[in-house]
């Protein structure tokens, strides 16, 4: 499979546990992105990757969370001291900066903090 | 604050009718505007885009409208059938170099037999 893929898939937590979520995109775009995305609302930009480089951020990407691209390939999004509000589906997406503004996403990782 | 209002919230449409999705935006820095289709359980995909200097695009049983003096567009799927029912979202990206796209709430769209 070429898509982008994420892993895990599901993630259940204790309130107040860190969690860490892989994005792998597909294997040529240098531009990844995350998304959240709540039941029954569209998803939410989070933040953005060109290559390493960090560009852009939400408001909504707090203290408690970081994602990093290091070698500008796969992506990590890490969660500190997760609480119940941040229940969501974390979605990964990725694109060709030089093909236009299609992002291709990923299946998601569904994050459920008890 | 919501930038993209989309409605209906949901839709039940006759197989071979016509589906409709409606969306308006505020910011007028926007400058692509795609619709994404999304299953239960997979992340959504890109179904059809449409640049503010073109009225209407089509892609097969697919067609945008966009009138940008109201700042509305919407999608019609034309001969619904079955399979394409599934949560429709409307979105909208700027210009200048910004990559975050702002969707809309979603339409879940059923299309009975």
């Amino acid at each position: 499979d070429t898509g982008v893929s994420q892993d895990p898939r599901h993630k259940i937590t204790k309130r107040g546990q860190n969690v860490t979520f892989r994005c792998d995109p597909i294997s040529e775009h240098n531009r990844l992105y995350w998304y959240r995305q709540t039941l029954g609302q569209g998803p939410e930009f989070l933040t953005y990757f060109q290559n390493e480089a960090q560009l852009e951020k939400s408001r909504l990407l707090s203290d408690r969370f970081s994602a990093e691209r290091p070698k500008g390939s796969f992506s990590t999004l890490e969660i500190q001291r997760t609480e119940q509000g941040d229940s969501a589906m974390y979605l990964c997406a990725s694109s060709l900066a030089t093909s236009g503004n299609e992002q291709f996403f990923g299946p998601g990782t569904r994050l459920t903090v008890l | 604050q919501q930038q993209v209002k989309q409605s209906p919230q949901s839709l039940i449409v006759q197989k071979g009718g016509i589906s409709i999705i409606n969306c308006a935006y505020e910011n007028t820095a926007f400058d692509y505007f795609p619709w994404y289709q999304q299953f239960p359980g997979k992340g959504p995909a890109l179904l059809i885009a449409i640049r503010p200097d073109v009225s209407e695009k089509k892609e097969g049983r697919f067609t945008i409208s966009f009138n940008k003096s109201a700042k509305q567009f919407s999608l019609h799927i034309m001969d619904s059938q079955p399979g394409d029912s599934a949560t429709y979202f409307c979105a909208a990206k700027g210009s200048g170099g910004y990559q975050k796209v702002t969707f809309g709430t979603g339409t879940k769209l059923q299309v009975i037999p």
